[in-house]
């Protein structure tokens, strides 16, 4: 993840269409790059994971991808419903610790 | 499970107080993960225990931060003397050792520090 600042990047996206949320990571020797949504109040909760050795994986409505060539990470909702409406974060692990992205807001319009 | 038990919930001191913030992991859990969480520098890991024992403590900002965690089923993050820099939400998370990538958050400690 990458961006410093005040301000979260924000995707709006209408409801019941996919929405595509990305992510720059930095380091290469990361082990597995990971997905959290954290709702407003909450800590942040489990997604989805991808080890380095691959470059997709797919969960329940959530697709991860990983393209280590530009160190790029993206996960794709399909069906955004308003309850996806959260923050999400990037993340990497590396020597057993978690390295966060700064988030991006996912709004939904009815 | 309850999942990870935070306490308190939101607290509000006084510059030059000492905060002493708690926590209980899932059980089974081995790993333990203090984060704090501002605007402006996000998601940050303080501190991480393995089966009780400090592992990196690289990422606490200061000497007057302090963790332990005396077992299995708690760990504190102490702040003594707090600043208003310190005002915060602190996570603490726990994990299976091998299993580091799937983080259980608690739900903060909202740290106000006047």
């Amino acid at each position: 993840g990458e961006s410093v600042g005040l301000h979260l990047p924000t995707l709006s996206v209408q409801e019941g269409d996919n929405s595509i949320i990305n992510c720059a990571y930095s380091n290469s020797a990361s082990d597995y790059f990971i997905w959290y949504k954290q709702e407003s109040g909450k800590g942040p909760q489990f997604i989805i994971d991808i080890r380095s050795n691959m470059d997709k994986r797919q969960g329940q409505r959530v697709t991860v991808l990983l393209n280590k060539t530009v160190k790029h990470l993206s996960l794709q909702i399909a069906a955004t419903q308003p309850g996806d409406s959260a923050v999400y974060f990037c993340a990497e692990k590396w020597a057993q610790k978690l390295v966060f992205g700064q988030g991006t807001r996912l709004t939904i319009n009815p | 499970d309850a999942g990870v038990i935070q306490s308190p919930r939101h607290e509000v001191t006084e510059m030059g107080q000492e905060v002493t913030l708690r926590c209980k992991p899932i059980s089974g859990h081995n790993s333990l993960f203090w984060y704090r969480q501002t605007m402006m520098r996000g998601l940050e890991l303080l501190i991480y225990f393995n089966n009780n024992v400090p592992i990196d403590d690289s990422g606490m900002p200061e000497d007057r931060f302090s963790a332990k965690m005396p077992n299995a089923s708690f760990s504190t993050l102490k702040i003594q003397p707090s600043e208003p820099r310190d005002s915060a939400v602190y996570f603490c998370a726990s994990s299976l050792w091998d299993r580091a990538e799937k983080l259980f958050f608690g739900s903060g400690t909202q740290l106000s520090v006047l």
